[in-house]
């Protein structure tokens, strides 16, 4: 069975700092990944979706992935108390449209 | 404006009483789904679609059931809710479908509440 993990959190980091999100995966076969930013009762945002090995940036997010070690991250920099949400990490395989999500990671930035 | 709309975005209802809850996409996807979300479990896949005609099971599809008549529509139907299915519910769509670089967009969500 395909699963994605995420530490449920919460997370605190204060205003400025970098925050470090984790999430490890099951299925070799998945070839990208994805994170989605979710506001309480709000619909997944996506952020930042990453296929190769390796680090991508996009302004304040960063995302790396290893396939080696099964492992995915996402840094945010300059964290702002507008940052503070759950964030989601899926998964998927070549071929299939179907998204593995984790529970998610709440994250919780202090002024 | 390109989106994925849900109706009802709230909706209280009765054990057995029959409802539909549309999902409308604007931007010509091929695949869409259907997910439900509840506190610890995280999002889970009830249904999805291909494209037109073409439909099957995620992971938690007992007491559901959906349709494809039309590549924007994808109603989820519950036949006989039961309090079990008391969740928030999201419709999301995506292009190519089958292609493994295609983003998921989400519909706003229906919170669903059966007494």
């Amino acid at each position: 069975q395909k699963e994605v993990e995420q530490n449920s959190g919460p997370l605190s980091v204060p205003e400025g700092a970098i925050a470090s999100l984790n999430c490890t995966y099951s299925d070799r076969g998945s070839q990208s990944f994805f994170w989605y930013r979710q506001y309480s009762g709000k619909s997944p945002e996506l952020i930042m979706s990453i296929y190769s090995n390796g680090d991508k940036e996009d302004g304040r997010f960063t995302a790396q992935l290893n396939k080696a070690s099964q492992y995915v991250s996402l840094l945010i920099r300059d964290s702002q108390p507008s940052d503070s949400a759950t964030y989601l990490c899926a998964a998927r395989n070549s071929g299939y449209s179907t998204l593995t999500f984790g529970k998610g990671t709440m994250l919780l930035v202090s002024p | 404006e390109a989106q994925v709309t849900q109706n009802p975005r709230y909706l209280i209802t009765v054990t057995g009483k029959k409802l539909t809850v549309t999902c409308s996409q604007n931007m010509n996807h091929e695949y869409m789904s259907w997910y439900r979300q509840d506190p610890g479990l995280g999002l889970r896949q009830i249904y999805y679609s291909m494209n037109v005609e073409v439909t099957d099971k995620g992971d938690v599809p007992e007491g559901y059931k959906v349709s494809r008549k039309e590549k924007r529509n994808f109603p989820l139907i519950l036949e006989s809710p039961s309090p079990n299915q008391t969740s928030l519910y999201f419709c999301a769509s995506s292009s190519r479908g089958g292609g493994s670089t295609d983003t998921q967009y989400f519909g706003p969500g229906t919170r669903l509440t059966v007494l």
